[in-house]
């Protein structure tokens, strides 16, 4: 069954604590992307990589950190430098066509909780 | 800067009813939109992208640079349309801009039996 896996579905962290969520994908798609979802905020970027062993920042990447060893994976860990955590976390993934035509293939998504 | 706005966070409608939902943008540069969708427990979507000109499950959406809007339209709204929509615009840096989506708020739209 092809597709985004995104593990764990739910988790809970202390505060001071690093996590990292999963993603993996079997889609053969060159380019992975993370997004951060809040409501009433939309989707923001926080990490992507368009090539395996290189990712960019995106727009709110502060707290965050990837790594992109592997064409099909690409973790993100949240660290105890974010500052406000607690957030539903997408995983996305596209295959780098040409500018406008591309489509983003999401995860079902990481709720991440810090208590 | 980049920006997209969805001014209504909820909107209502009644089956069979036109239905539209805003989307406008900021972007100095040429933009590239789409229309993603997510239904109740189901993943984010896309629905429909600006340049296939496309209609998809009788949603269209036309691009008006003028006004800097790409508003979603269907003309007879179904239940099973209820779901979440985000308007969402690619930008462009040098080739490299594939999927760094800036995306709106969202809309909840619910269409009523």
């Amino acid at each position: 069954d092809g597709g985004i896996t995104q593990s764990p579905k739910y988790l809970f962290r202390k505060e001071g604590q690093n996590v990292t969520l999963s993603c993996e994908q079997n889609l053969n798609h060159d380019a992975m992307y993370w997004y951060r979802q809040d409501p009433g905020q939309g989707l923001r970027l926080i990490y992507y990589s368009q090539i395996v062993n290189d990712f960019q920042k995106g727009d709110i990447a502060e707290g965050y950190s990837v790594s992109r060893e592997k064409k099909e994976s690409f973790p993100l860990t949240v660290t105890s430098a974010q500052k406000n955590p607690t957030a539903f976390y997408l995983c996305a993934s596209t295959v780098t066509r040409g500018r406008g035509t591309g489509e983003l293939f999401f995860g079902e998504g990481s709720r991440l909780t810090v208590l | 800067a980049q920006r997209v706005t969805q001014p209504e966070k909820l909107l209502s409608v009644f089956k069979g009813a036109p239905v539209e939902l805003k989307c406008n943008y900021s972007y100095s540069g040429s933009p590239e939109l789409f229309w993603y969708v997510q239904y109740s427990r189901q993943r984010l979507q896309l629905l429909l992208r600006h340049i296939s000109r496309e209609s998809i499950k009788g949603f269209t959406a036309d691009l008006n640079k003028g006004e800097t809007s790409f508003h979603l339209k269907k003309p007879f709204a179904q239940e099973e349309d209820s779901a979440m929509y985000y308007c969402a615009l690619e930008r462009n840096a040098g080739g490299t801009s594939y999927g760094k989506l800036t995306f709106g708020q969202g809309t909840i739209l619910t269409v009523h039996p």
